[in-house]
């Protein structure tokens, strides 16, 4: 069975510094996806940004990227000029491309705290 | 709001009771998955559907819980006997049908309290 692990259970970081999230997964399948999901408080969970595992290349969105290193294991979320918005919790989450599973295997989360 | 919604958001029961959760999701995504998440941990999985059909279990669905789709657009989980370990926040997500990293939009959350 596939695990996440998120070894920083809280982050903190200045208003308009960057910031970096860890995350490892074990698994031993090759085609797979990654994502980081954020979880504001009291508000629902929204996606931040995917990886497909057969790209090498590290998906950005604005001030996300990863930084995917496949044989390491290693997904980490990266977040730039970090603002007060971005204080939530953050779930990294594996899902397999084979054998038509849908489920989403989460970390424990990162809760971020962003200083002004 | 055309965004996944949850009823109700917050439930307190006494163990032994019934209890059932609503979820409609985004109008047109076929997909629509429930996950339980409990304090300090991430959401785990309990099943999804693709229209009606119920395609994949986890282990974490005993026989107590049930979840239906009867016509392919709200769900419904429900929990009989509810044990205080059933306390936990009710997550659903609703997702397309698409080949590759289909994004999951997630509901509120119902909040269930057993006493």
């Amino acid at each position: 069975a596939q695990t996440v692990t998120q070894s920083q259970p809280e982050m903190s970081v200045q208003e308009a510094e960057t910031v970096t999230l860890s995350c490892t997964y074990d698994t031993s399948e090759s085609d797979y996806y990654l994502f980081w999901y954020k979880q504001p408080p009291s508000r629902q969970m929204i996606l931040v940004i995917r990886q497909e595992a057969y790209k090498q290349q590290n998906a950005t969105e604005n001030r996300f990227s990863v930084n995917f290193q496949k044989a390491a294991k290693s997904f980490s979320l990266k977040i730039s000029d970090s603002q007060l918005g971005d204080a939530a919790m953050y779930f990294c989450a594996y899902r397999s491309a084979w054998g038509g599973s849908e489920k989403l295997v989460f970390g424990k989360g990162t809760k971020l705290t962003v200083n002004p | 709001d055309t965004g996944v919604s949850q009823n109700p958001r917050h439930k307190i029961t006494k163990r032994g009771q019934n209890v059932t959760f609503r979820c409609d999701p985004i109008s047109e995504h076929n997909r629509l998955y429930w996950y339980r998440q409990t304090l300090g941990q991430g959401p785990e999985f309990l099943t999804y559907f693709q229209n009606e059909a119920q395609l994949e279990k986890s282990r974490l669905l005993s026989d107590r819980f049930s979840a239906e789709r009867p016509k392919g657009s709200f769900s419904t989980l429900e929990i009989q006997r509810t044990e205080q370990g059933d306390s936990a926040m009710y997550l659903c997500a609703s997702s397309l049908a698409l080949a590759g990293p289909n994004e999951q939009f997630f509901g509120p959350g119902t909040r269930l309290t057993v006493l």
